[in-house]
């Protein structure tokens, strides 16, 4: 069984571009969750989604990024005019349930760093 | 809101010793605990969570951890290390409320175990 797949693992972007991430929850996943870790930094929660619903995105910063988890395909986080302060890692992970029922566990994919020059 | 401290960024020790590491949080509010730990190249894997019950958790690989509410701690330790042990430790906490599935992670601790 698969687990959480991220592509690309690393991309570059210059600024002023868009960067696009994929994540692919674990087969029976319907719930999926994006963290990012900036440098020197534990990993914080930005958006928590299911199939074509935003559930919570309290921790999505209020303007470029925005993330959606289609009905088919991955889940994408997308970052329009990316900035330095952008580069970071961008963890994915799902879940089969909400993982707050406390019994659930959420499953990581291996991250994707940005780095925007 | 949470916070997680984790005490050390860097531990290394000999094959075969015992190891602890440290992590603190703060909570205004009752919390689940875990610990997960990242092998190079690789997603973040839980290795222990604590939900209620016996303060004593025990994990996978021969971890356990150590829920102290008074010291709002939740160290891990094992008795015996390997060589393959090596990796990132990440503590990571929750509210147990409506919005447990925030979870909020310490900066890490890299533990290298040496032959």
């Amino acid at each position: 069984n698969a687990g959480v797949m991220q592509n690309p693992r690393h991309l570059v972007r210059r600024r002023g571009q868009e960067a696009r991430l994929r994540c692919s929850p674990m087969k029976g996943h319907s719930h999926v969750y994006w963290y990012r870790q900036l440098p020197e930094e534990g990993l914080k929660f930005m958006v928590y989604l299911q199939k074509e619903n935003i559930i919570d995105e309290s921790g999505m910063p209020k303007e470029r990024f925005s993330a959606e988890f289609p009905k088919e395909g991955p889940s994408i986080l997308r970052i329009q005019q990316v900035v330095r302060g952008d580069s970071a890692a961008y963890f994915c992970a799902s879940s089969p349930r909400t993982a707050g029922a406390g019994t659930d566990t959420q499953y990581f994919g291996p991250g994707t760093r940005l780095t925007v020059l | 809101a949470q916070s997680v401290t984790q005490l050390d960024s860097q531990v290394p020790v000999f094959e075969e010793a015992p190891v602890e590491l440290r992590c603190n949080y703060s909570s205004s509010v009752s919390v689940y605990l875990f610990w997960y730990v990242q092998y190079p190249n690789q997603g973040l894997q839980l290795l222990l969570k604590y939900l209620s019950g016996s303060t004593l958790v025990k994990g996978i690989n021969g971890f356990e951890a150590e829920f102290n509410k008074s010291q709002t701690s939740f160290h891990l330790r094992k008795p015996s290390v390997h060589i393959s042990d090596t990796a990132e430790y990440f503590c990571a906490v929750s509210d147990s409320g409506g919005s447990n599935y925030k979870l909020t992670f310490g900066k890490g601790t890299l533990l290298t175990v040496n032959p």
